[in-house]
């Protein structure tokens, strides 16, 4: 059973553009929402977390949206930039259950100079 | 402060072999979990161990095992290895006992069965 769904798949923009990754859960019980940016070879490097008690989480380029009553949060990288050129996964957990992660399938990002 | 770090980088083995990774946590962090990034399946959770103890196990056969020693560095077991272990195998610590629920990965260890 797929819990955590991600979309899209791939995604490619122009430098200075706005990337934006979705993801929508099932269990109504996660309240851990991290996402991870992997580079080839490399393990995932969390980027931003965000809990169910706010909508949204602002860290420098990068923004978490929550929407709690959608079972929906996204990501948003703003002014994207060929170093940002990367896979962006989403992950979902318990925190009470020791929060091991759920993750989306992954979005292939390409920025473009 | 040093990150995760996992032995060996590689690892190639013969179906059938047994097979042994290792993971140094963050120091101070108590909890170490270990996921599967196999190509087509994406990141699965494998374990989670936490003061010493086995916590969680996720849908894994029971020849995926593993422990976490006093220093709460942990290893990872695979006994009996078919083709289809073939993966990046990635080890996270947190503090989750502290209430801080990031989780840390290292930078994996790739094993191959031939």
């Amino acid at each position: 059973q797929q819990q955590v769904k991600q979309s899209p798949q791939s995604l490619i923009v122009q430098k200075g553009g706005i990337s934006i990754i979705n993801c929508a859960y099932e269990n109504t019980a996660f309240d851990y929402f991290p996402w991870y940016q992997q580079f080839p070879g490399k393990g995932p490097a969390l980027l931003i977390a965000i809990r169910p008690d706010v909508s949204e989480k602002k860290e420098g380029r990068f923004t978490i949206s929550f929407n709690k009553s959608a079972k929906q949060f996204s990501l948003h990288i703003m002014d994207s930039q060929p170093g940002d050129s990367a896979t962006y996964f989403c992950a979902a957990s318990k925190v009470y259950d020791g929060s091991r992660l759920t993750f989306g399938e992954g979005t292939q990002l390409t920025v473009n100079p | 402060e040093a990150g995760v770090t996992q032995s060996p980088t590689h690892l190639i083995k013969t179906r059938g072999q047994q097979a042994t990774l290792r993971c140094s946590p963050i120091s101070g962090h108590t909890s170490v979990y270990w996921y599967q990034q196999a190509l087509g399946l994406g990141l699965q959770f494998l374990l989670w161990y936490d003061e010493g103890e086995e916590r969680n196990r996720g849908n894994f056969p029971p020849r995926f095992s593993g422990r976490q020693f006093p220093n709460y560095s942990s290893e990872l077991n695979v006994n009996a290895l078919e083709l289809e272990d073939s993966a990046l195998y990635l080890c996270a610590s947190s503090s989750w006992r502290r209430s801080s629920y990031e989780q840390y990965f290292g930078p994996g260890t790739r094993l191959t069965v031939t």
